[in-house]
C-alpha cells in the first residue's frame, strides 16, 4: 500500500531555532504537496502547499521545499515560536486518484522559549 | 466563505451501540467529502470517500458505513461499535475546481467503552 513516510516522529525545539520536517512519497500522478498543522483536540488546517513547477515555496517563517528526483520534500519553520507547538502532517497525492490525499504519520513539534 | 461542522464534538458510546455523526459542509456545492479516522498520535487514516450524492467509495474495511443523503451532508454510521473504533474522526471537503486542497472539520472525538 502506498505510504508517506514522515521523520521525525517528535521534535524539540528552543525559541527561535529552525524546525525541519522531511516525508519521502512515492510515485504520484501529479505533483501536489501540502502540510497541515494540527493542534490538540482540533482539526488539522492547510499550513502550506506545494504545487512543483518550483522547487521551493515560502509564506512567512514557513517554507517547503522539494526534490522531485529523490521523491522527497520537507517543512522549514524558521524562528520557531512556542505558538507552533503542534503536530504537522505531511501529505501526497494518493497514487493516480487525482480526489485523494494519503498523510504522512505526523510530527510533534515543541518549541521551548 | 465555506464552513464544516461535525457533531457531535464528543460521544462516549457503549460497545455494541449504534453510532451516526454527521458532517455538513456550508458555502460550496458539490464537494468531494471525506472520513478520517485518527488514532492517538497516530496519522489520519482515510475511511470513505465520496464524489456526489449516494456516491461512497469505502477504503479500509472494517465496522463502518457512510452515506451522503444531501450534497453537502456526509454521515459516518455504525450498527455496532467496537473498541477498536474509538478515535478522533474528521469530516473534510475538497472542490476539485479549486484545487486539490482539503478542509477539515473540528472533528468528533470518539471513545468506545
Amino acid at each position: 500500500q502506498q505510504q508517506v513516510k514522515q521523520s521525525p516522529q517528535s521534535l524539540i525545539v528552543q525559541k527561535g531555532g529552525i524546525s525541519i520536517i522531511n516525508c519521502a512519497y512515492e510515485n504520484t500522478a501529479f505533483d501536489y504537496f501540502p502540510w497541515y498543522q494540527q493542534f490538540p483536540g482540533k482539526g488539522p488546517a492547510l499550513l502550506i502547499a506545494i504545487r512543483p513547477d518550483v522547487s521551493e515555496k515560502k509564506e512567512g517563517r514557513f517554507t517547503i521545499s522539494f526534490n522531485k528526483s529523490a521523491k522527497q520534500f520537507s517543512l522549514h519553520i524558521m524562528d520557531s515560536q512556542p505558538g507552533d507547538s503542534a503536530t504537522y502532517f505531511c501529505a501526497a497525492p494518493y497514487g493516480y486518484d487525482t480526489d485523494k490525499l494519503i498523510f504522512g504519520t505526523g510530527t510533534r513539534l515543541q518549541v521551548f522559549p | 466563505s465555506q464552513t464544516i461542522h461535525q457533531w457531535p464534538a464528543t460521544l462516549v458510546q457503549p460497545v455494541g451501540s449504534p453510532l451516526s455523526l454527521e458532517c455538513t459542509v456550508e458555502g460550496t456545492s458539490n464537494p468531494n467529502l471525506y472520513w478520517y479516522r485518527q488514532a492517538a498520535g497516530r496519522g489520519l487514516q482515510l475511511l470513505f470517500y465520496s464524489v456526489g450524492i449516494g456516491q461512497i467509495s469505502s477504503e479500509v474495511p472494517q465496522n463502518l458505513s457512510a452515506s451522503r443523503p444531501q450534497d453537502r451532508q456526509f454521515i459516518l454510521s455504525s450498527k455496532k461499535l467496537l473498541l477498536s473504533d474509538s478515535g478522533f474522526y474528521l469530516c473534510a471537503w475538497s472542490y476539485t475546481p479549486l484545487g486539490n486542497e482539503q478542509f477539515f472539520g473540528p472533528g468528533t472525538r470518539l471513545t468506545v467503552l
